[in-house]
């Protein structure tokens, strides 16, 4: 059956590096989101795509995450240089929006657990 | 700023014992609330959307329920499969954003 898929499941890595997450979201739909989860935030978005197109990266932090979509099945998060503090487990999840309506039912993925030291 | 709140954090039941989570939000202009279940290690399943005061939903032993103010997931006669997080978001007019709730951890024991 149709599902989001995220790799990598498990990132450990040390302060300073580059990581990047993927996300292979349901064909056919047409927005995307990453979110993280940590124990004391509880689930923060992080950027929104519709057909896309950035829509919302307000909750991002601008200077070391980046979120791309270079194709209709490939979404991207990459954090340069991390940090202790990016720590987290980091969901991406996809949706069919109809027209004039931002959101619907959200398929998310397994999760990728970033651990940086 | 929006506020989502879930009460209680945790919850343990007997099976068969039914009872409720809140989701109360203070946000202007509602265009939609979700719940969704989040198993251990798992990413959230979604279980309902509600759109307007007065509106309910069903799927098995889970109803959700919708006021101006609040929502709450009634789970009759759970079993030990429903033992998981239930987490609610609040979708506002004008904000392209989710803003989820911290969630309830529900235990059922046999």
């Amino acid at each position: 059956d149709a599902r989001v898929t995220q790799t990598p499941r498990h990132k450990v890595t040390e302060m300073g590096q580059e990581v990047t997450m993927r996300c292979q979201p349901i064909l056919g739909h047409n927005t995307v989101f990453w979110y993280r989860q940590t124990m004391m935030q509880g689930l923060e978005l992080l950027a929104y795509f519709r057909n896309r197109a950035p829509l919302d990266d307000s909750g991002m932090p601008k200077d070391r995450f980046s979120a791309e979509m270079p194709d209709a099945t490939l979404a991207t998060l990459k954090i340069q240089p991390s940090e202790p503090r990016d720590s987290a487990v980091y969901f991406c999840a996809s949706g069919l929006a109809p027209p004039g309506q931002s959101y619907n039912e959200q398929f998310f993925g397994p999760g990728t657990r970033l651990t940086v030291l | 700023e929006d506020q989502v709140t879930q009460s209680p954090e945790a919850l343990r039941l007997q099976e068969g014992e039914s009872s409720s989570l809140n989701c109360s939000y203070t946000v202007s202009g509602l265009r939609g609330l979700f719940w969704y279940r989040q198993d251990p290690g798992k990413g959230p399943e979604f279980l309902f959307t509600l759109y307007s005061a007065g509106e309910e939903k069903e799927k098995e032993r889970l109803k959700a329920t919708l006021t101006k103010k609040e929502s709450f997931l009634h789970i009759t006669a759970p079993k030990p499969e429903d033992s998981a997080t239930y987490l609610c978001a609040v979708h506002q007019t004008g904000f392209q954003k989710l803003v989820f709730g911290t969630g309830t951890r529900l235990l059922v024991s046999p």
